[in-house]
Parts: C-alpha cells; structure tokens; sequence
C-alpha cells in the first residue's frame, strides 16, 4: 500500500527553526515528486512547491520562495520541509502528497504547526 | 489569491444533481493543461476525486463526474448524498506562475 506518513504536530515560539518530515512507503520514492500543500486555519488549500526526489531538485511556488526549504533523504524515502524562522502566520496544517501525472495522487495525514504570536 | 475561481457554496436536496465550476485562464486551463478535483471531509485529509478532467480513481463512485471546456472545468455530483457534504478544490497547472495552483475551494450543503 502506498503511504504518506508525516511527522507528529509541533508548537514553536517565534523565530525558531523546523523541520517536518514525509515518509513514504510502498513505491519507489525516486520515481515520482512530492509536493507540499499548505491550508490556513479554516481556509483552503495552497501549492507551496515540489521536489524531485531522484535529485533533490525543489521548485518552488512564488508565495514560498525563500520561506521555507525544501529537501529528500532518499535512503530513508523521506521528504522534508523546513523553516528557519517561525511566524505566527506560519500557523497552519502541512500536507505532502505525491505528484503523478500533474495531480496529487496519495496524501499525507498533515501535520499541524502552531506558532502563538 | 488564487488563479482558479469556484463558486463559494453549493446546495442540494438528496438524490439532486449539483454542479462546481472551476473558472480559469489562458496561462492555465485553457492552455491545456488538465483539471483535477479534491474532496475534503470535514476534518479529514484531501483525496483526488477526478483527475485528468474526467477520470474516476478506483473506489470513487460514479456518481461524480468531471468535464473541461475552454478556460473552466467542471464538477458533477449526481445522486447527492448526504455523505457529499464537504469542501470541493479544483487544481491545475499555471504556466505564468510555474506552478501548480488549486481553487478557491466550493462548499457543498446537503438540505
């Protein structure tokens, strides 16, 4: 069975670095890109970017460019994102998905960033 | 501020037929590229309902359907149910952005 499974929630204070994980199970995790969604406190869904897992290569959405780092550890199939200094405006629910023929076929469980203003 | 419009909320009685636009633009939809549809539980995590305009995974019923016409797609729910109930995105890739994009998101209310 393909899986997505992300790292547990996290509350951080402001200014400080993190590091989310997807790691992913039952394919080939070089063959197809993960991308990362972000979805705001009651609001909808957004493209932050993908990553090519066979090179480690991010694409970026213009909205996150340079907020956030995107990156693989292909010998343990995982993907991560990372910021280096939290805002409360980075409060939000994180999803990574894996991107087959231009859609998101298999999603993560989400994990929830908290950062208290 | 998305590139993909779809109309806030939609309602219907049960065993009614709705419909969810996803109104794009030349540098996305109407370039070609293809429409492909979410649906959110309450709660729940994303799950792709329609891919490549009108394509169903395995296990979604066939009562949803998908089509693409122009610089819009659209979503079909026929035979609502009450489990229907949920936030419905389009998505797409945009080529001025370089990037993928997803719709402003449709409520759907079974009365």
């Amino acid at each position: 069975e393909v899986q997505l499974v992300q790292s547990g929630a996290g509350v951080k204070k402001p200014g400080e670095s993190l590091r989310i994980s997807c790691e992913a199970s039952g394919y080939s995790f070089t063959t197809y890109w993960i991308s990362w969604v972000r979805q705001l406190p009651g609001k909808g869904l957004e493209w932050m970017g993908r990553i090519d897992p066979s090179n480690s290569y991010p694409k970026y959405s213009p909205s996150f460019q340079g907020h956030v780092t995107m990156s693989v550890d292909k010998s343990i199939s995982t993907a991560y994102l990372q910021w280096n200094s939290l805002k409360p405006s980075d409060t939000a629910i994180y999803f990574c998905a894996r991107v087959v023929a231009w859609h998101l076929d298999v999603w993560g469980n989400g994990t929830t960033v908290t950062v208290p203003s | 501020q998305s590139v993909l419009t779809q109309p806030p909320s939609v309602s219907g009685a049960p065993g009614q037929r709705i419909t969810i636009s996803c109104t794009g633009s030349s540098s996305n939809i109407g370039a070609g590229y293809d429409v492909h549809w979410y649906q959110q539980l309450p709660g729940t995590v994303p799950k792709v309902l329609i891919y490549s305009n009108s394509n169903r995974p395995s296990g979604v019923p066939d009562r949803f359907s998908g089509s693409k016409s122009g610089t819009s797609g659209s979503l079909a729910v026929s035979g609502l149910q009450a489990e229907d109930e949920a936030e419905y995105y389009c998505q797409s890739y945009d080529s001025s952005l370089s990037s993928y994009v997803f719709g402003t998101g449709t409520k759907v209310t079974v009365l």
